[in-house]
């Protein structure tokens, strides 16, 4: 069974605080993705890496950064966090066109 | 025009009755499709995956696709209360990104 696991289930932080959010797969998947998940939204891609230090920006990169420096763990950091990323946070790994979801991390930004 | 459309919902029905999800798209290089599950305050779980047209079943869950009409189902049989849930439809080209486009979720209710 793939597992893809996030560090924190519900964080709360302050305006401007730098957020880290950390992201473990186990089944030596070469891709990883990060989406926010927002009513009435759905799923928007913020990154995905394809490899070891490699990153691409997806639809919705503004105010947040990755870093990918082994093949298991994949971190999205809010450089300085705003209220309008108060959101869901999920991760997601695959080796193909099946993508296997982390169980999420909600966000708070007061 | 959104590349994926997905009746958001609610939708719901009495325990026992067929239900029949559904998502509309318009790029025609779609070749593999697939259905999540996410139930509240989760992630979306992996429900089925089908590689162009045709119908793959599993228990009391069949995925449909029909390339030609840009059209893919998902029917759920004799339906149960725990299969109150929001069902997201995704799709690929298969051209070796690997992102998928999503639709945005039908919020199901499968009342006893």
């Amino acid at each position: 069974d793939v597992k893809v696991t996030q560090s924190s289930r519900y964080l709360v932080k302050r305006t401007g605080e730098k957020v880290f959010l950390e992201c473990v797969q186990d089944m030596d998947h070469e891709n990883m993705f990060w989406y926010r998940q927002d009513p009435g939204l759905g799923l928007r891609l913020i990154y995905f890496s394809y490899d070891v230090k490699m990153k691409e920006k997806g639809d919705i990169p503004e105010g947040y950064s990755v870093s990918r420096e082994k093949k298991e763990r994949f971190s999205l950091i809010l450089e300085s966090a705003s209220t309008n990323q108060t959101s869901m946070y999920l991760c997601a790994s695959s080796r193909d066109y099946t993508q296997y979801f982390g169980p999420g991390t909600r966000l708070l930004v007061l | 025009q959104k590349e994926v459309e997905q009746d958001p919902g609610p939708l719901s029905v009495p325990e026992g009755a067929i239900v029949s999800l559904n998502c509309t798209y318009s790029n025609s290089a779609f070749q593999y499709f697939m259905w999540y599950r996410q139930y509240s305050r989760k992630g979306p779980e992996l429900l089925m995956y089908t590689y162009s047209s045709g119908n793959k079943e599993d228990g009391r869950f069949t995925a449909q696709v029909d390339k030609s009409s840009k059209y893919i189902s998902l029917f759920i049989r004799d339906s149960q209360p725990s299969d109150s849930a929001t069902y997201l439809c995704a799709m690929d080209s298969g051209a070796g990104s690997y992102q998928l486009t999503f639709g945005k979720g039908t919020k199901l209710s499968v009342i006893p």
